[in-house]
């Protein structure tokens, strides 16, 4: 079975701080990830998907993540906090033996002017 | 982004009643989800659908059944509403291909009184 592991349901950090989100992953074959990011009142956008082309993968918004299967983890990253990245965060992994996502419970991340 | 559409975007019911949320997509994506979110519980799949009618359910289907008679429709009912059934509830599409990403409907507030 598949699961998603966000320690930390609330971060804050400062504007221009660095911005890390960790996710880690439960799967039993070799997984695809995810980082959605919701803004209020809306539907989910994708950041980045790790598909096992390459282990640092970068996304929109100046974010990035790092595979690390050792560490069964996939943690977003961004250099610089901004304060329109103030949004929930979630982590999701999915498997080529199956149909469906299975998400983190999600990180709420608070920028601070 | 994909087009997809979910009607009502807002909705009050009183306990009892039936209530069909409904999703419309025009990407000709073959998957089509439903997923509902609560404080605390990020994501949870209601039940998907891997083709018309073709459904299955998901970890929180209880209370909950899903129609797909065409490709751009799926359909969300709740037979009997109750009030642990207010909540968010969004649709996702995805392409086939197992490591595609889903797209993300802007989402349905219901509330049950």
């Amino acid at each position: 079975a598949q699961s998603v592991t966000q320690l930390g349901s609330h971060v804050s950090v400062s504007e221009g701080a660095l911005v890390l989100l960790r996710c880690n992953y439960s799967s039993s074959v070799p997984p695809y990830l995810f980082w959605y990011v919701q803004y209020p009142n809306q539907g989910l956008q994708l950041l980045l998907k790790y598909t096992s082309a390459a282990t640092l993968v970068k996304g929109i918004n100046g974010f990035e993540a790092e595979f690390k299967k050792s560490e069964t983890s996939f943690h977003l990253t961004k250099p610089s906090a901004h304060m329109s990245d103030a949004a929930e965060y979630f982590c999701a992994v999915s498997v080529s033996t199956g149909n469906q996502f299975y998400f983190g419970t999600g990180t709420s991340l608070t920028v601070i002017p | 982004d994909a087009g997809i559409t979910q009607s009502p975007r807002h909705k009050v019911t009183e306990t009892g009643t039936p209530v069909t949320l409904r999703c419309h997509q025009t990407e000709n994506h073959r998957y089509m989800y439903w997923y509902r979110q609560d404080p605390g519980h990020g994501l949870r799949l209601i039940h998907y659908s891997y083709g018309v009618k073709d459904t299955d359910k998901g970890e929180v289907s209880d209370g909950y059944s899903v129609s797909r008679s065409k490709t751009e429709d799926f359909l969300l009912t709740l037979e009997s509403a109750t009030s642990s059934q207010t909540s968010v509830y969004f649709c996702a599409t995805r392409e086939h291909g197992v490591n595609n990403e889903q797209f993300f409907g802007p989402g349905t507030r219901l509330t049950v009184l």
